[in-house]
């Protein structure tokens, strides 16, 4: 059974949107990261979702284009803000299930496509 | 330069082949180390840690040389299951969920 789901799965969207991807876990978790795969390019780190917090991202990623949520320590949402096709790309919502290691488990992620 | 280097492949191998992939990473601070599999259109999982010692899960055997900054994982008798995308994965010091990855090795095995 999948320990972390996201929503949706895949999504078409038209230039100048915005898609909010949804992120649970089926436990509580202190941290959430969200990450990105673009086509043929290594996972990269958007920002870390922290609960009671802002998020804090990582360089080349903003708040104002990915703005993210954190309201409980099961859940988070990324939003891509005025999407363009350069945001075409896999976004993957990820956690440490076991404490205090850095070893992360992923959602299954969403694969945005953007026209 | 980029932050983990792997071997681009893809390797493509006859079932029961030993295929060895290789990474770098340029950050001498980096703390731990992994590898992770992604099968096609799949999240990454994590495959095995990686130790100074070395260490060995059944047919998989990873490798680290802290002085040349430099990952390997070793396959023996490949299966047809084994067919993935290998990533190597540095984290450096201590904050939590701040991965690197690499690209990705793309292995093939063929029956």
């Amino acid at each position: 059974s999948a320990v972390i789901s996201q929503k949706p799965s895949r999504d078409i969207c038209q230039r100048g949107t915005s898609l909010t991807i949804q992120c649970q876990v089926d436990s509580q978790v202190t941290m959430m990261f969200w990450y990105r795969q673009q086509p043929g390019q290594s996972l990269t780190l958007i920002a870390t979702a922290n609960q009671g917090s802002e998020a804090t991202y990582e360089s080349g990623f903003v708040i104002d284009k990915f703005p993210i949520s954190r309201p409980n320590l099961t859940f988070s949402t990324l939003t891509v803000s005025n999407m363009s096709p350069e945001d075409s790309s896999i976004y993957l919502c990820s956690a440490a299930l076991t404490s205090g290691a850095n070893v992360l488990t992923f959602g299954a992620g969403s694969r945005l496509t953007v026209l | 330069r980029k932050e983990v280097e792997q071997d681009p492949g893809p390797f493509n191998v006859p079932e029961g082949a030993t295929v060895a992939f290789n990474c770098t990473y340029s950050n001498s601070a980096s703390q731990s180390f992994f590898w992770y599999r992604q099968d096609c259109r799949k999240e990454p999982k994590l495959l095995m840690s990686v130790y100074s010692s070395g260490n060995e899960d059944g047919r998989f055997t990873a490798q680290l040389n802290r002085a040349s900054q430099y990952i390997s994982l070793l396959i023996r008798d490949s299966k047809l299951s084994d067919s993935a995308t290998y990533l190597c994965v540095v984290v450096r010091g201590s904050t939590l969920g701040r991965l690197y990855f690499g690209r990705g090795t793309q292995l093939t095995v063929w029956p």
